[in-house]
């Protein structure tokens, strides 16, 4: 079974501030990777597939790096919209996702 | 524009059964897997099976195998989730979701607002 860890469980940061995430699996994933957001009371949003092709919409301050078991997510310069909660998750082994990294206003 | 609509908010007691539904359009329902994700109150996301409504192939998480019961009616653009026998640990947010299939990429492209599912006596 393949497990996604994430950390920061929780990251707190200004707007306007760099955002990075990471999110690391127990052995290699290849580059199967999505990211997603979740901001209270609403569904996650895709933002990011397979390690770095940006969804659909998905604003270019969003991208994503990393293969094999290690994984970014970054956040160039935080908007007010950003801080939510993001998760990481692979095909590899049944759609896991990770634990998820909360980001909040500092 | 590519929609998926679930059915609203239940609340069950113990022991009862309950179907939840999912009503895609804009896109050939037919032609994509739905996923059924959980959520648990303050929790994360766990994929709890797929199915393609073209057919009605289904796969089944093996934490959720005979839990519950994943259909699809490709007539109306409906998938459903349904339990036979709920328990207060099912209480949750459920979320329908479109599997985005490129290559060997999977992920899920477009989902449903949830649906909250409340188990008590």
């Amino acid at each position: 079974e393949i497990v996604l860890t994430q950390s920061p469980a929780t990251l707190s940061l200004s707007p306007g501030e760099r955002a990075t995430l990471s999110c690391r699996a127990s052995q290699s994933i290849s580059s199967y990777l999505a990211w997603y957001q979740q901001k209270p009371g609403q569904a996650p949003r895709l933002l990011i597939y397979d390690t770095s092709n940006r969804a659909t919409g998905i604003p270019a301050r969003f991208s994503g790096s990393g293969s094999g078991t290690d994984f970014t997510l970054t956040l160039s310069s935080l908007e007010p919209e950003d801080f939510a909660v993001y998760y990481c998750q692979q095909r590899s082994n049944w759609f896991a996702f990770g634990g998820g990294t909360k980001v909040e206003i500092k | 524009e590519v929609q998926l609509v679930q059915s609203g908010a239940e609340v069950k007691k113990p022991g009862e059964s309950l179907k939840i539904s999912c009503k895609g359009s804009g896109y050939r329902f037919s032609s994509s897997w739905i996923a059924w994700v959980r959520q648990m109150p303050g929790k994360g996301l766990e994929c709890m099976g797929i199915i393609y409504p073209g057919d009605s192939d289904t796969r089944y998480s093996p934490s959720f195998q005979g839990q519950v019961t994943m259909s699809a009616d490709k007539s109306v653009s409906t998938a459903s989730l349904q339990w036979s026998s709920l328990q207060a640990s099912d209480s949750a947010m459920y979320y329908c979701a479109r599997l985005l299939w490129i290559g060997d990429g999977r992920s899920f492209d477009y989902w449903g607002q949830g649906t909250l599912v409340t188990v008590s006596s």
